[in-house]
C-alpha cells in the first residue's frame, strides 16, 4: 500500500499561472483533506470531502477550489496563483463513520509562487 | 482563527530526558489528537485521547486531557536523538474538520 501520494513534490509558479495538485489514497477511505501549513502557523484547513461527491470549505478557502474525482482522488486547483499562495500543501485522508479517525498525510507539495 | 496553541514553541533537551508540551484549544471536541512531523515530511499520527478520558499511554508517550481548561499535554519518556521533530496536536469536533496547533518544534540532543 502506498498511503497517501501527491504529486508534484516541488513546484514554481509565476504570479498568475494556475496549476492543479494531485492527490490519491489507496486505503479506501471516505474523507479527504488539503491543508496548508506555512512558518508558525501550523496546519490550516483549505477544503475537506467528507465522502464521495461532497466538497466543503475549510477556514482558508480562497483562491482554491477542489475536485473530488472519485472515493480515491482529490486535487486540489488554484487558478491563478498569488504570492500568498506559497507555502507547502499536505493532503490527508481518513475513515469515515467512527468519529476515532486518524488522518494519515502524504509527503506534502512544496509550492512557490514568484 | 480557530487554530490551537502548543507551548512552547521550541524545546531542546538532552538525550534521556523528558519532554513535555502543552496544548491549548478553544472549542468543545469529541478527541485530541497528537502528530509529528520530521523535517520535510507529512504528519504521522501518534495517539488519540477521547473527550471522556483524562489520561492515556501508548509506549513512550502519555497524554492528558483536561476539558474544564481546553488543554491537553504529552509527555516523551527517556527521549532519544530520534524524537527530533515538530509535535502538532489536531481536535475534532461534532464535523469532519480537524483543527491543527502550532506545534512544539522538539530537538533531543545527542
Amino acid at each position: 500500500n502506498a498511503g497517501v501520494t501527491q504529486t508534484p513534490k516541488f513546484q514554481v509558479l509565476k504570479t498568475g499561472q494556475s496549476m492543479t495538485l494531485q492527490c490519491a489514497q489507496d486505503m479506501n477511505h471516505n474523507s479527504m483533506y488539503w491543508y496548508r501549513q506555512d512558518p508558525g502557523m501550523g496546519l490550516r484547513l483549505i477544503y475537506y470531502s467528507a465522502s464521495e461527491g461532497t466538497t466543503d470549505k475549510g477556514e482558508v478557502p480562497n483562491g482554491y477550489n477542489v475536485s473530488r474525482l472519485n472515493k480515491r482522488e482529490f486535487s486540489l486547483r488554484l487558478e491563478s496563483a498569488a504570492p500568498s499562495q506559497t507555502s507547502v500543501y499536505f493532503c490527508a485522508s481518513s475513515a469515515a463513520g467512527a468519529r476515532d479517525n486518524e488522518q494519515f498525510f502524504g509527503p506534502g507539495t512544496r509550492l512557490t509562487v514568484l | 482563527s480557530q487554530q490551537g496553541e502548543e507551548d512552547p514553541q521550541a524545546l531542546s533537551i538532552q538525550e534521556g530526558e523528558n519532554a513535555t508540551m502543552n496544548c491549548s484549544y478553544k472549542t468543545s471536541i469529541n478527541n485530541l489528537q497528537w502528530y509529528r512531523q520530521n523535517s520535510g515530511r507529512g504528519l504521522v499520527h501518534l495517539i488519540l485521547i477521547r473527550s471522556n478520558e483524562r489520561e492515556k499511554h501508548s509506549g513512550r508517550l502519555r497524554v492528558t486531557l483536561d476539558t474544564s481548561k481546553k488543554s491537553s499535554s504529552l509527555l516523551i519518556t527517556a527521549s532519544r536523538a530520534a524524537d527530533t521533530a515538530s509535535y502538532f496536536c489536531a481536535t475534532r469536533g461534532g464535523t469532519y474538520k480537524y483543527i491543527f496547533g502550532t506545534g512544539t518544534r522538539l530537538k533531543v540532543l545527542a
